[in-house]
């Protein structure tokens, strides 16, 4: 199993372009989440989706975008990139049957320079 | 607002010994506690969960536990290995139908052979 796949792993972008994040698990988890992981500021929650077509807001939302159009994918759109938002983005997966077994399933990451 | 403290960074231990990392908590009622295990690069990998009626938990090497009077998570590496060296984070969640999570910053073990 792939479990929690990320693309790409590694991307600079320049300031005020966009771009999006990819995520995809093959586990036919329910939920899924994104996190940006900064130094001195552990996992901080972004976006996050109960189910395909759900998605709700989390703890630092502003200046990204989701959406979730199927189960196996939950892509994350920087719309503007702005050097603030440079930081170590995790996706990971979830689900309800299982979750105190195995709890969250994380991807690699993408690790985002914005300059 | 709510608060979770991992008691320090990093911390070093020779090998052999139990490394006790420590989990604290305020302005939160968890329902559970999960631990996690990071590698340099690598996302979070899932360890143990431990649930508010649940005093102690282990699996192999590795032992939890929960005071919720304290609220304060103790997880115990016993005979610990260089191999164990990573980051390792705890994380509450409030149960009552919502699976998130909110995550500590981690402390980072290195185990000295």
């Amino acid at each position: 199993n792939a479990g929690v796949t990320q693309t790409p792993k590694f991307q600079v972008l320049k300031t005020g372009q966009s771009m999006t994040l990819q995520c995809a698990q093959d586990m036919n988890h329910e939920y899924m989440s994104w996190y940006r992981q900064d130094p001195g500021m552990g996992l901080r929650l972004i976006h996050y989706s109960v189910g395909a077509g759900i998605t709700d807001q989390g703890e630092v939302p502003n200046g990204y975008n989701v959406s979730r159009s199927t189960t196996e994918d939950f892509p994350l759109r920087l719309l503007s990139a702005a050097p603030s938002q440079t930081s170590v983005y995790f996706c990971a997966s979830y689900g309800v049957e299982g979750f105190l077994d195995y709890g969250y399933t994380f991807g690699s990451g993408t690790r985002l320079t914005v300059v | 607002s709510q608060k979770i403290e991992q008691n320090s960074e990093a911390l070093n231990i020779q090998e052999g010994k139990t490394a006790t990392l420590t989990c604290n908590y305020t302005n939160y009622s968890p329902a559970y506690l999960q631990w996690y295990r990071q590698d340099p690069g690598r996302g979070p990998v899932f360890l143990l969960l431990i649930r508010e009626n649940e005093k102690e938990k282990r699996k192999e090497r590795l032992k939890v536990t929960f005071d919720t009077t304290l609220k304060q998570s103790l997880f115990h590496i016993t005979a610990s290995q260089p191999a164990d060296s990573a980051t390792y984070l705890c994380a509450l969640g409030s149960g009552a139908g919502s699976y998130q999570l909110t995550f500590g910053k981690g402390t980072k073990l290195s185990v000295i052979p």
